[in-house]
Parts: structure tokens; C-alpha cells; sequence
């Protein structure tokens, strides 16, 4: 099991609502990821990060915005949800050395918006 | 732009039979190529990584292959079980990020 965390696990929300969606990771990994999962479809990658104060955004064009303040923490922010939003979001992070290639992913966020 | 298609319908297996899915890629040559598995409502896990200079890799049951040249990854589990049914998906390489691509479901009939 890896040890990465993501709060909640599943969100009903209204339109409008500024909600902030939370993954952490006790692996001391650097580089992690925001991937946007929508059923029987690709994972498309929203945001990633190389280490502190680092953000980048991703393939898939995005209305959130992540920060990186410490290394374990990534965190996701839609200011405005929207129920275009509706979807699995799913944060990873990946390590140094041998398994540097490999992504540990966490359980997901189901995020519904109404 | 890169492309990764992976067998778009479910593939049914009998139990204990081998198992065989297929990875196949356009428009670039990534210097790994990954596999994870995923079940219903879980993120993935990885399962194996080849890279472009090995042909094959094993990892108990598993075996992937890895052709640059078809541009094609195989993945093979053999002696299949009910319990390896799950969503497989094959991950590229590119500008150190990865790509993945779409899935195969399958499912493993006792």
C-alpha cells in the first residue's frame, strides 16, 4: 500500500463553491502529480510539480490552480466549481533512484458538482 | 501528437488460460514503457517497467515485451486467475512526465 492520502474521498458540491481538494505523501518524493480521470476514459494530467515552490500545468487544460509549499503537501483549488468539474481526480508522486520511473498513486477524489 | 491505443473492448479469459494485451504507440520513441493495473474506484499501481533497450521482462506471473521497432508493448499474464481481473494500463515516457493510455478491461471467467 503507498503511502499517499488524498481527502475527501468523495465530494457532492453546488455550483459556485470554492473547494480545495487535499493530497499528501509520507515517501519524501519529489515530484508529484493531479491527474483528471473521467469513467472508461485516460488518465489526463492537470498539474505536476518537481519539488518545492515548483508548479507546472499539465496536457489537459485546467480552471485549477495547485501550490507546493512543502514537499509532502500538493493540494488542488477549483476557486469556482463548475459541474463541467465532475469528474475522479487522482494525485501521484514519484521517488529518486531506483524507483524513480514509478508512480504511487493515491485512492482519488470523486468530485460531483450539482 | 502522441498516441497510445490499448484494446478498446473487455477481453474475456477462462481461468487459467493466458492472457495477452497490447500496447501500441505513434509519433514517438519513449525510452521506458510502464504497465499499472486499476480497479474500480482506486488509482493504479504499478506493476512493471521495461525500458527500450530490454526485449522482455518477468515479474512472477506477468510478462511484458517491448518491440520499438512495431512500436508495440505485449502484456501477459499467464496462468490467469479471477482475482487479476482489473483495468490494465500501459504508460509511456515523455519529456519525464508519463502518458498514459485509455485501458483494457479484463475479465477472468472461472
Amino acid at each position: 500500500e503507498a503511502d499517499i492520502y488524498q481527502t475527501p474521498r468523495y465530494l457532492v458540491i453546488g455550483t459556485g463553491k470554492k473547494i480545495t481538494l487535499e493530497c499528501s505523501q509520507t515517501m519524501g518524493h519529489d515530484k508529484m502529480y493531479w491527474y483528471q480521470q473521467d469513467p472508461g476514459m485516460e488518465l489526463h494530467l492537470i498539474h505536476y510539480s518537481y519539488g518545492v515552490n515548483s508548479t507546472e500545468k499539465g496536457d489537459l487544460s485546467s480552471e485549477s490552480t495547485v501550490s507546493r509549499i512543502r514537499t509532502e503537501h500538493f493540494p488542488l483549488t477549483l476557486e469556482s466549481a463548475r459541474p463541467s468539474h465532475t469528474s475522479q481526480y487522482l494525485c501521484a508522486s514519484s521517488g529518486r533512484g531506483a524507483m524513480v520511473f514509478e508512480q504511487f498513486f493515491g485512492p482519488g477524489t470523486r468530485l460531483t458538482v450539482l | 501528437s502522441q498516441k497510445i491505443e490499448q484494446n478498446s473492448e473487455a477481453l474475456n479469459i477462462q481461468e487459467g488460460k493466458t492472457a495477452t494485451l497490447t500496447c501500441n504507440y505513434t509519433n514517438y520513441s519513449p525510452a521506458y514503457l510502464q504497465w499499472y493495473r486499476q480497479d474500480p474506484g482506486r488509482g493504479p499501481v504499478f506493476l512493471l517497467l521495461i525500458r527500450e533497450n530490454e526485449k522482455e521482462k518477468r515479474k512472477e506471473r506477468l510478462k511484458v515485451t517491448f518491440d520499438t521497432t512495431l512500436k508495440q508493448s505485449l502484456f501477459h499474464i499467464t496462468a490467469s486467475q479471477p482475482a487479476d481481473s482489473a483495468t490494465y494500463l500501459c504508460a509511456l515516457e515523455r519529456d519525464d512526465k508519463i502518458i498514459f493510455g485509455k485501458g483494457t478491461r479484463l475479465h477472468i471467467l472461472p
